[in-house]
């Protein structure tokens, strides 16, 4: 069983542009959450999604940053007009809910760097 | 999420049993106790969870005090690649990363 995918795993943007980052849940699970690191610092929560659904975005930043989860396909965190200070690791995860238990499984993340 | 509360590291000889402690006093009835793993940049690691009883994987055991105030993580034979950054939430369905505990396996 494959784990959770993310691509890509470096991306290199200018000031300006956007940042697309995608990422690919584990085999049946249908709940993904984005998770920023910035450099030496811990995981921020960003959003929980569930199948076209936002759940959560009490982390996202109010502008320039969305996300989402179609019923096919990847979830999709999109950064536009990108700045220096977006430069971080970021990490998605997904879960599959048992009960009322979440653990959640990571992927390898995308390093962004924005020059 | 509950508060979690964790030492910002710890030290364990390799081969040794590493026991890493939190406290979570106000933890509500629904909230799991989950410990995840960071090694260097990489992705975390979910390493084990639990809500009432104790629990044991192929990883780590966790045991959980009666009055679920409290935990404590434990590796049964910590080598070498177990150190990493360690991190208690109690959650129920977002998870809150702390800065957890960093354990330095020693040779």
């Amino acid at each position: 069983n494959a784990g959770v995918m993310q691509n890509p795993r470096h991306l290199v943007r200018r000031r300006g542009q956007e940042a697309r980052l995608r990422c690919s849940p584990m085999k049946g699970h249908s709940h993904v959450y984005w998770y920023r690191q910035l450099p030496e610092e811990g995981l921020k929560f960003m959003v929980y999604l569930q199948k076209e659904n936002i759940i959560d975005e009490s982390g996202m930043p109010k502008e320039r940053f969305s996300a989402e989860f179609p019923k096919e396909g990847p979830s999709i965190l999109r950064i536009q007009q990108v700045v220096r200070g977006d430069s971080a690791a970021y990490f998605c995860a997904s879960s599959l809910s048992v009960g009322q238990s979440y653990e959640q499984y990571f992927g390898p993340g995308t390093r962004l760097t924005v020059t | 999420d509950a508060k979690t509360t964790q030492p910002p590291s710890m030290d364990c000889a390799e081969g040794r049993a590493a026991n890493l402690p939190c406290n979570h006093s106000t933890i509500s009835g629904n909230e799991y106790v989950y410990w995840y793993r960071q090694i260097h940049s990489q992705g975390p690691q979910y390493i084990i969870h639990g809500l009432k009883n104790n629990e044991t994987n192929e990883m780590a055991s966790l045991i959980i005090t009666e009055d679920r105030k409290s935990s404590t993580l434990i590796l049964p034979h910590a080598t070498l690649r177990d150190t990493a950054v360690y991190y208690c939430i109690a959650s129920y369905q977002k998870v809150t990363f702390g800065t957890g505990t960093k354990l330095q396996v020693i040779p």
